[in-house]
């Protein structure tokens, strides 16, 4: 079993719809994120989260909104579906880091293919 | 503004001969640093970090660089195959600091 499993894989959807995204991890990891991926503009953070009470905003947050339900979950909802939402979305997981961390990393789930038509 | 910059959006390579894929940063806050690899319809994995206060961090056949006054890291990867074609990411982070991702260079590694 993926440690980051994140439903659904792909998802059709129409403008004005509500949709969520969820995402559930098997680490144990305190971090959670949301990312999509864009053509030419890599990951971009939607929302992150250091704990289950601790809820931050990313760079693109607009139109968007989580739940952390628990330390494992992590779910991603767009109140109102709108076109230039269609991207690859991306949950992540990760522990604490810090100076002389090599190795800290983040663990991805395989992806969230959504098109809103 | 962009933090985290990789501007090769893609690199092609004889199989065989060295890779060198480049990423500039302006967070001076970054802590550590990573490369992820993402093949189509698949997440991005990781491949190797290295924190700020080294130079060098080597694990087999790829090798980064980090020049921290130029505020420069490279990924070397020697011999290049053709299994390492994919999208490279490189990404900052740190402790209390998300990561922050590069928009990624497209390595092409030819028979």
């Amino acid at each position: 079993d993926a440690d980051v499993t994140q439903t659904p894989r792909n998802r059709i959807t129409k403008t004005g719809k509500r949709i969520m995204l969820e995402c559930s991890q098997t680490k144990g990891h305190d971090r959670m994120y949301w990312y999509r991926q864009d053509p030419g503009l890599g990951l971009q953070l939607i929302y992150y989260s250091f704990d289950v009470k601790d809820i931050n905003k990313g760079e693109i947050s607009d139109g968007y909104s989580v739940s952390r339900q628990a330390q494992a979950k992590f779910s991603l909802s767009l109140e109102s579906a709108i076109p230039n939402q269609t991207a690859l979305y991306f949950c992540a997981t990760s522990d604490g880091g810090g100076i002389g961390t090599e190795n800290t990393e983040a663990f991805f789930g395989q992806g969230t293919r959504l098109t809103v038509v | 503004d962009q933090q985290v910059k990789q501007n090769s959006p893609s690199l092609s390579v004889q199989e065989g001969r060295i890779s060198i894929l480049n990423c500039d940063y302006t967070n001076s806050m970054f802590d550590y640093f990573l490369w992820y690899k993402k093949y189509p319809a698949e997440g991005p994995t990781f491949l190797i970090s290295i924190s700020s206060i080294k130079d060098k961090n080597e694990d087999g056949r790829f090798t980064v660089f980090l020049n921290k006054s130029a505020k420069h890291l490279s990924l070397h990867i020697v011999p290049s195959q053709p299994g390492d074609s994919a999208v490279y990411f490189c990404a900052g982070g740190g402790d209390g600091q998300n990561f922050v991702f590069g928009p990624g260079t497209r390595l092409s590694v030819l028979p």
